[in-house]
């Protein structure tokens, strides 16, 4: 089974200051991971995800995330946070069955302020 | 990435009618498709998976009597609520995928049953 834990419900930072939005995971197969972006009334967004290639992952907007094997985290992390990134953020594990399966976490709320 | 929409974006209903939301991939040939559920401030559930022309394959807990899930081409997926009930009232989000490659989603449908 996998699943996914997402250590803030809310965070807020001010404009210009950096990000990290913490996620751990647990699975019992190599997982993928992903984060992904909901800004209100669209639909989710891809930031990046990770395929057990490097453990550094670019991805859109600025944003990066590490995979750490040994601490089982999947932290996102942006240097500098823009009003525009105000929404909700969600760590997701996928795993292969047949199909595949995505587990979310519970989303982040991130808040920009001015 | 792929283009997903769901009509309607927004439906009323009264308790005991059907409610039918479409999913439609527009640029995109899905082979699998994914229905998922959101309650207020909390995270995507799977429901079911689809594959083209296969019958739905229902997480544990999803009636599948009460959830009907048709994938009649590799653009359009539908999600029927039969009788819907108050406690049916949610936000329903489809995704689309080709092969195994990342999914797509769409920006959701926010189902309100009196």
């Amino acid at each position: 089974a996998q699943s996914v834990t997402q250590l803030d419900s809310h965070v807020s930072v001010s404009e210009g200051t950096p990000v990290l939005l913490r996620c751990n995971y647990s699975s019992s197969y190599s997982p993928s991971l992903f984060w992904y972006v909901q800004h209100p009334n669209k639909g989710l967004q891809l930031l990046l995800k990770y395929t057990s290639a490097a453990t550094l992952v670019k991805g859109i907007n600025g944003f990066e995330a590490e995979f750490k094997k040994s601490e089982t985290s999947f932290h996102l992390t942006k240097p500098s946070a823009h009003m525009s990134d105000a929404a909700e953020y969600f760590c997701v594990v996928s795993v292969y069955f047949g199909n595949e399966k995505l587990t979310f976490g519970t989303g982040t709320r991130l808040t920009i302020i001015p | 990435g792929a283009v997903v929409s769901q009509h309607p974006s927004w439906v009323i209903c009264k308790s005991g009618t059907s409610v039918k939301i479409e999913c439609r991939s527009l640029d995109f040939q899905a082979t699998t498709m994914f229905w998922y559920r959101q309650f207020p401030k909390q995270s995507l559930m799977l429901m079911a998976t689809s594959n083209e022309g296969s019958k739905a394959t229902y997480e544990q807990g999803v009636e599948k009597d009460k959830f009907l899930i048709n994938h009649a081409s590799l653009t359009l997926s539908t999600l029927t609520v039969t009788s819907a009930h108050p406690e049916d009232s949610s936000f329903y989000i489809c995704s689309v995928q080709r092969g195994g490659d990342t999914q797509y989603f769409g920006p959701g449908t926010r189902l309100t049953v009196l």
